[in-house]
């Protein structure tokens, strides 16, 4: 019963590839967010949707575009992935847009070789 | 703009010894601050979190207390155990703005038996 279940937890790549990474959560929450963590753990926020509809958009490269087919799911995709993408990638997810209290899935770890 | 500043790790301590890890913030307006951890291998997890000056979140033995004065939130804990073994991240939210939470760049703790 994880609350924020994110898929893959691993994965190994060659640059110039594509990849998505998939999040869901069963919290009934409306917001979700993308986090980067490099390796040293420093925290990045990328990207949050709130009922599906995008309101924040950090400076991030345009080879990354989330989706939110419904409120439960915030998807990310990379294209033409690049050594520089390799880092963990965390969803989260909050009660709405107002609040500091997230919620974090356990991680995505990519590695672009 | 706005920041969060925490002490360098990693922070090495011998089971029961008494924990503090300094952190503090720049802000606009009067944020709310928060202190999450992460365990080996998982996500963030919300640990306490403080809403106005002074303030005092506690939680699993740990304590802040927002002290506006200093701009600061200092993490302490009187007696830590091998299992408080983690990266601990200070974070603020500026209340009224579009939900971005900006954490600080986390402070490895490892305790020793």
């Amino acid at each position: 019963d994880t609350a924020v279940s994110q898929t893959p937890k691993y994965l190994v790549t060659q640059m110039g590839n594509d990849k998505s990474i998939k999040c869901e959560q069963n919290l009934g929450h409306d917001t979700m967010y993308w986090y980067k963590q490099d390796s040293k753990k420093f925290l990045k926020i990328m990207f949050s949707y709130n009922n599906k509809e995008l309101i924040i958009n950090e400076t991030v490269p345009n080879r990354f575009s989330p989706k939110s087919p419904d409120k439960a799911h915030l998807n990310l995709h990379i294209n033409s992935l690049e050594l520089g993408d390799s880092a963990v990638y965390f969803c989260a997810s909050s009660q709405d847009s107002n609040t500091g209290e997230l919620f974090f899935g356990e991680g995505s770890r990519l590695t672009v070789l | 703009g706005n920041s969060v500043t925490q002490m360098e790790g990693p922070v090495t301590l011998s089971e029961e010894a008494f924990l503090t890890i300094n952190c503090t913030y720049t802000a606009t307006g009067y944020p709310s601050l928060f202190w999450y951890v992460q365990y080996p291998g998982e996500g963030l997890q919300l640990l306490l979190k403080a809403t106005k000056a002074d303030d005092k979140g506690s939680n699993k033995g740990f304590e802040a207390t927002y002290r506006k004065e200093t701009t600061s939130f200092h993490l302490e804990k009187g007696s830590v155990q091998v299992s408080d073994s983690a990266v601990y991240f200070c974070a603020l939210r500026r209340n009224g703005a579009t939900n971005k939470l900006i954490f600080g760049t986390g402070t490895l703790l490892a305790v020793q038996p």
